[in-house]
């Protein structure tokens, strides 16, 4: 079974800190996600990787940066947590072979004070 | 791109009865469509995914249709359980011409006993 693992369950960060979230995956999927989902708003992505080192913008970038440096593990920094930044941040991974399916994390719940 | 709705109201049903979700879409023509349970407070996890040329696909109690003619599908939960209470999220392949998928929503069930 493919297993995406995130480093924390809930976070408690204060106004200007930052902040590392840490994802990592078993499979050995090319393609890794950050999404942020907040309620009435779905699912948005952040950023994505389909290979080490390399990454690609989502939808809503701006705020957050990510690291991909080994092929299992995909990290997104916000820089400067801001209180609009407080949601569910899901990790994805998905494989370059057959179709796109993504296998998510657990989910860090973030509050920004 | 490519709009995908689901109906944002809960849907409320009797324990034994089917459940049916829908799923539509707009300027777009996948190639597969996805369907992802979400329980509070964790991420998605894949069920099934159709492909074009199928018109249905099943698992164990849960069928799901694809009408490319109509750009929709349908999820349905036949003997509905409490345990299948959950949020339901679409999702097909965007017209990103990458490995993104697009998500819908997700549409509430509610089973009651």
């Amino acid at each position: 079974d493919v297993k995406v693992t995130q480093s924390s369950r809930y976070l408690v960060k204060r106004t200007g800190e930052k902040v590392f979230l840490e994802c990592v995956q078993d499979m050995d999927h090319e393609n890794m996600f950050w999404y942020r989902q907040d309620p009435g708003l779905g699912l948005r992505l952040i950023y994505f990787s389909y290979d080490v080192k390399m990454k690609e913008k989502g939808d809503i970038p701006e705020g957050y940066s990510v690291s991909r440096e080994k092929k299992e593990r995909f990290s997104l920094i916000l820089e400067s947590a801001s209180t609009n930044q407080t949601s569910m941040y899901l990790c994805a991974s998905s494989s370059d072979r057959g179709p796109e399916t993504q296998y998510f994390g657990p989910g860090t719940r973030l509050l920004v004070l | 791109s490519q709009k995908i709705e689901q109906n944002s109201e809960a849907l409320n049903i009797q324990e034994g009865k089917t459940a049916t979700l829908t799923c539509n879409y707009t300027n777009y023509s996948p190639a597969y469509l996805q369907w992802y349970r979400q329980d509070p407070g964790r991420g998605p996890v894949f069920l099934l995914l159709i492909r074009e040329n199928e018109k249905e696909k099943r698992k164990e109690r849960l069928k799901v249709t694809f009408d490319t003619t109509l750009k929709q599908s349908l999820f349905h939960i036949t003997a509905s359980q409490p345990a299948d209470s959950a949020t339901y999220l679409c999702a097909l392949e965007g017209d990103y011409g990458n490995n993104r998928l697009a998500f819908g929503k997700g549409n509430q069930v509610v089973v009651i006993p």
